[in-house]
Parts: structure tokens; sequence; C-alpha cells
């Protein structure tokens, strides 16, 4: 199985500051990353796959990069509605995996 | 829009057997893979189980955790997702949500979840 590694596990930002959450496979994955954002009490929401791609209709400020095992997610500009929880999603076997979480806070 | 629904969530004992089901609307069902996640209480996400398209048994996948426990189904006419949980323990206790994929594969992205169905297993 494929292990994600996410760092860190909670973070706290200023609101217009700069976020970043990496994510590591434990086996090449190549660009097989996807970017969840879960708000508390909600469903998870796709930001970003093909680990750069962004999802239709999410803001400019969240962007993705990386390949092969280690990835990134960065939320440039942070603001108080990106407060939640981030998480990454390998697909390039099975079973899927996903990271552990990163929770965001504002500072 | 596409709208999916989980039901069948219950307190249950340790032993025993449910089944989740999910109601699809707003999209191609029989043209999506769709797969199980579930998320115990204060933890993150885990993949449960998926399914290709088609109504095969060779087109279902498992995690571990739930390998020969569990069972994945779909009625593509009635646009139904099933999750047949036997032998349930206090690990499987979570909130769990019903994914669509992408495409017909389950190895790609979630584009849409439902709100989730909370299964409790206690004594």
């Amino acid at each position: 199985d494929t292990q994600m590694t996410q760092s860190p596990s909670s973070l706290s930002a200023s609101v217009r500051g700069r976020v970043t959450i990496t994510c590591q496979a434990s086996q090449d994955i190549t660009n097989s990353l996807n970017w969840y954002q879960q708000k508390p009490g909600k469903a998870p929401k796709l930001l970003i796959y093909g680990a750069s791609d962004l999802k239709t209709g999410v803001p400019s400020r969240f962007s993705g990069s990386g390949s092969g095992t280690h990835f990134t997610l960065t939320i440039n500009s942070l603001q108080p509605e990106d407060i939640a929880t981030y998480y990454c999603q390998q697909y390039a076997d099975l079973p899927l995996t996903f990271g552990g979480g990163t929770k965001v806070e504002i500072k | 829009e596409v709208r999916l629904v989980e039901s069948g969530g219950m307190l249950i004992q340790p032993g025993g057997s449910l089944r989740l089901s999910c109601a699809a609307s707003g999209f191609s069902f029989s043209s999506f893979a769709m797969s199980w996640v579930r998320q115990a209480p204060g933890k993150g996400l885990e993949w449960v189980s998926g399914i290709g398209i088609g109504v095969s048994g060779d087109n279902t996948y498992y995690a571990d955790s739930v390998k020969g426990r569990f069972t994945i189904s779909r009625d593509n006419f009635k646009k139904m997702l099933y999750l047949q949980m036997n032998s349930l323990t206090d690990e499987d206790t979570a909130l769990y949500y019903c994914a669509k994929s992408w495409a017909a594969g389950i190895r790609d992205y979630f584009d849409s979840w439902g709100q989730g169905t909370l299964l409790t297993v206690t004594s």
C-alpha cells in the first residue's frame, strides 16, 4: 500500500498570509495526487486533481505542485473561509489512500 | 446537479450486520465508478471500498481493514450504491460517505460526496 504522510498536522497563519502543506508518498505515484478541503461538519470537497490542476470554481489562490513522491498545496493570501482541514489522496494504486490531514487555523 | 444521499447508519452491537445505501441523482450513474469513504470521529479519511462501472463482481475493491467483511454493490437501474457490512467491530464506527469518481475507473478523484451516514458500533 502507498502511505501518504502529510505535514504539518496543524498550522496557524495570518489572513493574507501564505500557507504551504506537504504530502509525501511512500513510493513514486507520478502525478496521481488530489487535494481536498473539509470544513467542520461538512463533506470533503475537491480542490486540485492530478497534482496541479485546479478544479473549476476553486479560487486561484489555491495551487498544487510536485510529482513522484513529494507534493505541495499552497494557499496564497489565506482567507477566513479557508479555515478547514486539508487532505491529500493518491490514486496511483489501490487501495486509495489519504494523508492524515492538515488543520489550518487563523492566527 | 449531482446529489448523493446516504442512509442506513445506526447504532449496532459488535458482531452485527448492516447495509448502507446511497441514492444517486443528477448524473448518468452507470457511467461512473463509486466508492465508500469513512471518517472515524475526530479522525481522517479512509477509503473503504470502490466499484467500477457494470455489475460484475470482479470490479470491486476493498481496503484490507474490511476485506472479507464488507461487500459493495450497485443497482444501476435504481441508481443506488450499497455497502453490506458484516462482523462489525467498534473500529468500524465512523461517518460513511458515498463518493462519485470523476470517471469510470476507481483510481481517480472524487468530484462529488454525500453528506454521510453515521454508523456507531457499541455494546
